[in-house]
């Protein structure tokens, strides 16, 4: 069956240092998102990304945090100059297009900030 | 911000015996939900939507229903087993085109005792 891959599995920084996580969406699929998952609470809409553009963003999402679609099969999350505050799993999910089409979660980055 | 709430963090259910997991909204804009399945160090899986203009849907050992007037899903597995073992989460989101941001619950943490 298909599914959203990400790399890395864990990734450890330190404070103030640039970081990139790696998603491989569902090869079909024409929607993409990131999501983040603080240790403890509940798992947070971060940005959604369609044709080749971003469609929505959280309040999460401010300017240290881009998006990008380098070729035809991978998305990525990149924070620019990250904090502490920043440790969390990331998770790409993909969907395709339509009404009523689930959106599939990768296994997540955990990124920790030191 | 609580828009999805799943007041229940934990269960635990007899192998065999069905399982009832809670959820309940407050944004009437809501109208797809879905349900997740998540077990250690992996992504949410998605298990089971339904759309605002009907009450139930199933699959296999997996039902969901919606009452709109409540605004309260549940999910019913059975018969449980103990590979169900899992924190299944709620999700909610305001259109069901694609591309729409998902709202989560905080999970429930399902234990099926063999």
């Amino acid at each position: 069956e298909p599914e959203v891959t990400q790399t890395p599995s864990h990734q450890v920084t330190q404070m103030g240092q640039e970081v990139i996580l790696r998603c491989v969406p569902i090869s079909n699929h024409l929607y993409f998102y990131w999501y983040r998952q603080i240790l403890g609470q509940k798992v947070e809409f971060l940005v959604s990304f369609y044709n080749n553009e971003i469609s929505e963003k959280s309040e999460i999402f401010d300017d240290q945090f881009s998006v990008e679609r380098p070729d035809g099969s991978n998305f990525t999350l990149k924070i620019r100059s990250t904090k502490l505050e920043d440790s969390a799993m990331y998770f790409c999910a993909s969907s395709d297009l339509g009404d009523l089409q689930p959106q599939h979660f990768g296994d997540g980055t955990r990124l920790s900030i030191l | 911000d609580q828009q999805v709430k799943q007041n229940s963090p934990s269960l635990s259910v007899q192998e065999g015996r069905i399982s009832i997991l809670n959820c309940d909204y407050t944004n009437s804009m809501f109208d797809y939900f879905l349900w997740y399945k998540k077990y250690p160090a992996e992504g949410p899986t998605f298990l089971i939507s339904i759309s605002s203009i009907k009450d139930k849907n199933e699959d296999g050992r997996f039902t969901v229903f919606l009452n709109k007037s409540a605004k309260h899903l549940s999910l019913h597995i059975v018969p449980s087993q103990p590979g169900d073992s899992a924190v299944y989460f709620c999700a909610a989101s305001a259109r069901y085109e694609g591309n729409t941001p998902l709202v989560f619950g905080k999970g429930t943490r399902l234990s099926v005792i063999a």
